[in-house]
């Protein structure tokens, strides 16, 4: 089956600073790359994703970038604000049978320093 | 705005009981997914159904059961709790209807003690 590997697992950047969090994965049909914010006691939600056709994709100050060849996507974020402070998670996905399942990394701490 | 809803928050519950944790969804959706999350190792899919009684093992079923016996429904069952179980348990939700919106959608969890 996939496997996700995501690195670092604690991140720390100063107010302003960019933070770039990184992801393999090991199935090369994977073809669906979302990024999920966990702020603290909360539920998972869905700030990004990109597509196989697309090597990358930017949403204001949120960007992900994929690498087919490599295996290898990335999560950049610009201008961090302390609100970006959360667990950030990324994931792959194969489409077929029954349902698309997500296959997770084991998570990035982000947390942004005034 | 898509709404998933869990049973309950947190549950503290005693080793060889049988729990169940309810997830419900308003949106219409074919797939529901139950995960566990535990520290460093993400979220991990335990079971998942596509449409009403189907159901599909995820990456660790072993301990656990679901039910899914209405659309907007899909109970997880620990037959008989350990303590290994504790964890928290998200449920989540998807429609593959409209293509390239396959966006999985959480509830809030749930907090699972076994003592």
């Amino acid at each position: 089956g996939e496997n996700v590997e995501q690195h670092p697992s604690t991140l720390s950047v100063q107010e302003g600073d960019s933070a770039v969090i990184k992801c393999t994965y090991s199935d090369s049909a994977s073809n669906y790359f979302p990024w999920y914010k966990q702020e603290l006691g909360k539920r998972p939600q869905l700030i990004i994703d990109i597509r196989s056709n697309v090597g990358e994709k930017k949403d204001q100050r949120i960007a992900v970038t994929l690498n087919k060849t490599a295996k290898h996507f990335s999560l950049h974020i610009t201008e961090t604000q302390p609100e970006d402070s959360a667990v950030y998670f990324c994931a792959a996905s194969i489409r077929g049978g029954s349902a698309r399942q997500l296959t997770f990394g084991s998570g990035t701490q982000l947390t942004v320093l005034p | 705005d898509v709404k998933v809803t869990q049973s309950s928050r947190y549950l503290v519950k005693r080793t060889g009981e049988k729990v169940f944790l309810e997830c419900v969804q308003d949106m219409d959706h074919e797939n529901m997914f139950w995960y566990r999350q535990d520290p460093g190792l993400g979220l991990r899919l335990i079971y998942f159904s596509y449409d009403v009684k189907m159901k599909e093992k995820g990456d660790i079923p072993e301990g656990y059961s679901v039910s899914r016996e209405k659309k907007e429904r899909f109970s997880l069952i620990l037959e008989s709790a350990s303590t290994n179980q504790t964890s928290m348990y998200l449920c989540a939700s998807s429609s593959p209807r409209r293509v390239g919106l396959e966006t999985q959608y959480f509830g809030p969890g749930t907090r699972l003690l076994v003592l």
